[in-house]
């Protein structure tokens, strides 16, 4: 599968925990974006990286948050002490430019 | 500020039954257009784009968008919707490489 990959699909875990999420991007493409979806609302940026560098951050992205994109291929996304209300499907999509591709999105769910 | 809104968060059609979802933005000037759509269990799909020419564009599966700049709209329609239609649909806008704003999205159920 030559697609955006995300790991893990699924995350269950205790509020004040951390939790990391990795995405993969399409290997030629150099924008790679995370958004988060919850219940009933469309994707909302988070955050998006052009090669490694990270060029802009949603103000949904608190100081609790952190992205990284070293080398400029795969990406995490980090999560410290978790909160009930950061559950929510966290998505990763790519593109040269134009269209996003999305993966298959990491579900969070904080207890 | 920039947004995206979709009429209708809920639609329920029966097959054959003709389909329009409305998406409406708030940029002034060039945008670029999507529809993108959700089927359960899968990850967001392209379904069509615009970024400038003919107004209305083709995608896959038998839709097809409408842009009417005047309007500010981007609806999307198709004429005759199969029970596998049956997913949640968004609207996105960004303008130039600026990042992608989602409506809150249309969950259309067919019922066979």
């Amino acid at each position: 599968d030559t697609g955006v990959s995300q790991d893990p699909r699924h995350k269950i875990t205790k509020r004040g925990q951390n939790v990391t999420f990795r995405c993969d991007p399409i290997s030629e493409h150099n924008r790679l974006y995370w958004y988060r979806q919850t219940l009933g609302q469309g994707p909302e940026f988070l955050t998006y990286f052009q090669n490694e560098a990270q060029l802009e951050k949603s103000r949904l992205l608190s100081d609790r948050f952190s992205a990284e994109r070293p080398k400029g291929s795969f990406s995490t996304l980090e999560i410290q002490r978790t909160e009930q209300g950061d559950s929510a499907m966290y998505l990763c999509a790519s593109t040269l430019g134009g269209e996003l591709f999305f993966g298959e999105g990491s579900r969070l769910t904080v207890l | 500020a920039q947004s995206v809104s979709q009429h209708n968060h809920h639609v329920i059609l029966s097959e054959a039954a003709s389909l329009e979802l409305g998406c409406n933005y708030s940029y002034g000037g060039t945008v670029n257009l999507f529809w993108y759509v959700q089927y359960p269990g899968q990850h967001l799909q392209l379904l069509l784009k615009y970024f400038s020419g003919d107004p209305l564009v083709k995608g896959i599966k038998g839709f097809e968008a409408e842009f009417i700049k005047s309007k500010f709209s981007f609806n999307l329609r198709k004429p005759s919707v199969q029970w596998s239609d049956t997913a949640e649909y968004f609207c996105a806008v960004n303008q130039g490489y600026s990042t992608l704003t989602f409506g809150k999205g249309t969950m259309l159920l067919v019922s066979p």
